[in-house]
Order: structure tokens, then sequence, then C-alpha cells
């Protein structure tokens, strides 16, 4: 079975530029999860999508940050305008559906640098 | 709001070395313990998980019990190899599923 794919696996870009990542999650997957994870931490939920619709999104900075699942599968994250602080692994997770005890399944992430 | 708590880290262990990582956790309801692991240049993979007080995770070796009383779901191993290196992530998920982790530990095994 498929893990879940994610690219690019690395970005650099400047302060202010726009950067955007992309999920595929393990098929037949109904949930799918963005987290960052910054040096030192453990991972920070942004947002959680069940098929194509938000269920959690408080953590999400919206003023710059977006996120969307339009087909109720692949999924992409947006920075517009980036930050030094938005430096961060950025992984995409995915479940069989919702639920406290379903196990979440994580893809190699995004490693982003901004300068 | 959930939170856990991991040991300070790193943890440097030699072979076979018996091994304990402290988790805690804060939580409303019943939620589900998790350790997560990453191994170096790897994604982040479930280890094991409980799902209800009492409940004993185990994989690869390692152990954790669910401790309501206490609120701690510990990791253990009885002897630690090499390829055990990695970090180590306590998490939990209430009923939303959103997984609250621990800022993760570094054990490094030598030979």
């Amino acid at each position: 079975e498929a893990g879940v794919a994610q690219s690019p696996r690395y970005k650099i870009i400047e302060k202010r530029q726009s950067v955007a990542f992309w999920c595929n999650p393990i098929s037949g997957h109904a949930t799918l999860y963005w987290y960052q994870q910054i040096l030192g931490q453990g991972p920070k939920l942004l947002i959680q999508f069940q098929n194509n619709g938000v269920v959690d999104d408080s953590q999400l900075p919206k003023d710059r940050f977006s996120a969307e699942r339009l087909k109720g599968v692949d999924s992409t994250l947006k920075i517009q305008p980036a930050k030094l602080e938005d430096s961060a692994v950025y992984l995409c997770a995915s479940s069989l559906d919702l639920g406290g005890s379903e196990t979440q399944y994580f893809g190699p992430g995004t490693r982003l640098l901004v300068l | 709001g959930n939170s856990v708590t991991q040991m300070e880290g790193p943890v440097t262990l030699s072979e076979e070395a018996f091994l304990t990582i402290n988790c805690t956790y804060t939580a409303t309801g019943y939620p589900s313990l998790f350790w997560y692991v990453q191994y170096p240049g790897e994604g982040l993979q479930l280890l094991l998980k409980a799902t209800k007080a009492d409940d004993k995770g185990s994989n690869k070796g390692f152990e954790a019990t669910y401790r309501k009383e206490t609120t701690s779901f510990h990791l253990e191993k009885g002897s630690v190899q090499v390829s055990d290196s990695a970090v180590y992530f306590c998490a939990l998920t209430g009923a939303n599923s959103k997984l609250t982790f621990g800022k993760g530990i570094t054990l490094s095994v030598r030979p």
C-alpha cells in the first residue's frame, strides 16, 4: 500500500514570497491533516479535513495560510506571504476516518526555509 | 486544553541497556495515547498506541501502559539496539482526532 506522498521535499524562498505544498493521502482515507513542525518541537495541527470539508482550522494563521482539498483526495497548503518564522517542516497525514483512536499516517514532510 | 509533557533529553544509552522515556498528559474526557518515532531521514511513524485505561501498547520490543490514575504513558524497552536511535514523540487525541504532541526526545544508542 502506498503511503502519504508530499512534494516538494525541500523549498527555500525569500520572505514575502509565496509557496505551495502538495499532499496525496493514502487511498480511501477520508481524513487529512496538515501539521507544522518547528525545529525542536512536536508537530502542531494547522488544519484538518474530512473529505473536502474543514473540521478544524483553529490554529491556521488565516491571514497568510490557506489550504484546500477540493475533490476530497489531494490537498494543497499555501503560504502567502511567507515570514521568517514559517521556516519549519510541513507534514501531511491521513487517517481512515475521524475518531480519537484512529491511527494517522504521516508523509515524509516538506522542509521549508524562509530567508 | 490538552497537553503532553515529555522528559527532557537527549538520552544516550549503551546497546542492551534498559530504556524508559517518561510521558504525562493533561486532557479532558478519555483520550487515546500514542508513541510516534522519527528515524533519521524518515517521516513520523506510529510505534504503538493505547485507546483506554490500563491498555498496553507494544511493538518492536517497546511497551507503554495507559495509566489514568497517574495520567502517564511511559515508553519502555528492555534492551535497546543501535537501530533504535531516533526521536520519540508522545501524543494524544481527543474525540475530534486532533493529535497533540509532546516536544519529542532524541535517543542515541551507542554500540
